[in-house]
């Protein structure tokens, strides 16, 4: 079985600071996909980033930037000088061998202020 | 190009009656899923349908719940004799095969 473990349940910043979010994966298949969705108060789930567990390079997109350790199961997601705009609850996601579905975490809710 | 989109948005019903959930998915999108959300939680998977048959459905909670795809595109939830434990946000999401899930608006329910 698969889990997926956001400790932090809510964060406040002020907006300019980094801040960074912890996601602990478990899985006992080798090939499994991470995921990370923004879900702003409007609602809808946005897709933020995809990676496959053989790919552990760091990437970085704009001012959001993902850590993936295997060695640590993690897949850790920091916004750099953060905006208003990012406030929203964030949830990272696994799929897992020949799973489709994805597994949530209970998701970890920002809230970034002037 | 259109999302994915799920009809109503919102459903208050009566306990024991009978609700529909629609979602139309990204045309293309051989997959479809349906996850449910309840309040300060993640998502939590349903069902999920590869073309028109239903290629997993162990997150069906019980018997009342069921669902349909019946020409490979739009699907239905079903759901019979609610219960006020069936109010939740019921989310709908859709992908290229065993690619990235791209999720509606979802319809909140409401069981008075």
């Amino acid at each position: 079985a698969q889990k997926v473990t956001q400790a932090q349940t809510e964060i406040s910043v002020v907006e300019k600071e980094d801040v960074t979010l912890d996601c602990v994966y478990e899985t006992r298949d080798t090939t499994y996909y991470l995921f990370w969705y923004k879900q702003p108060p409007s609602g809808e789930l946005v897709f933020l980033i995809r990676r496959n567990s053989f790919d552990e390079q760091n990437e970085i997109s704009g001012r959001y930037s993902w850590n993936f350790q295997k060695s640590t199961s993690s897949f850790n997601f920091t916004i750099t000088a953060s905006q208003v705009v990012d406030s929203a609850v964030y949830f990272c996601a696994l799929t897992s061998g020949t799973a489709s579905k994805l597994t949530f975490g209970t998701g970890t809710r920002l809230q970034v202020t002037l | 190009g259109a999302g994915v989109s799920q009809t109503p948005s919102n459903k208050v019903t009566e306990k024991g009656k009978y609700v529909e959930l629609r979602c139309d998915p990204i045309s293309g999108h051989t997959a479809l899923y349906w996850y449910r959300q309840s309040l300060g939680q993640g998502p939590e998977f349903l069902i999920y349908f590869q073309g028109t048959g239903a290629a997993d459905d162990s997150g069906l909670p019980n018997d009342r719940f069921f669902a349909v795809r019946p020409e490979g595109s739009v699907s239905t939830l079903k759901i019979q004799r609610t219960e006020r434990g069936d109010s939740a946000v019921y989310l709908c999401a859709s992908s290229p095969p065993t690619d990235t899930q791209y999720f509606g608006p979802g319809t909140r329910l409401t069981v008075l």
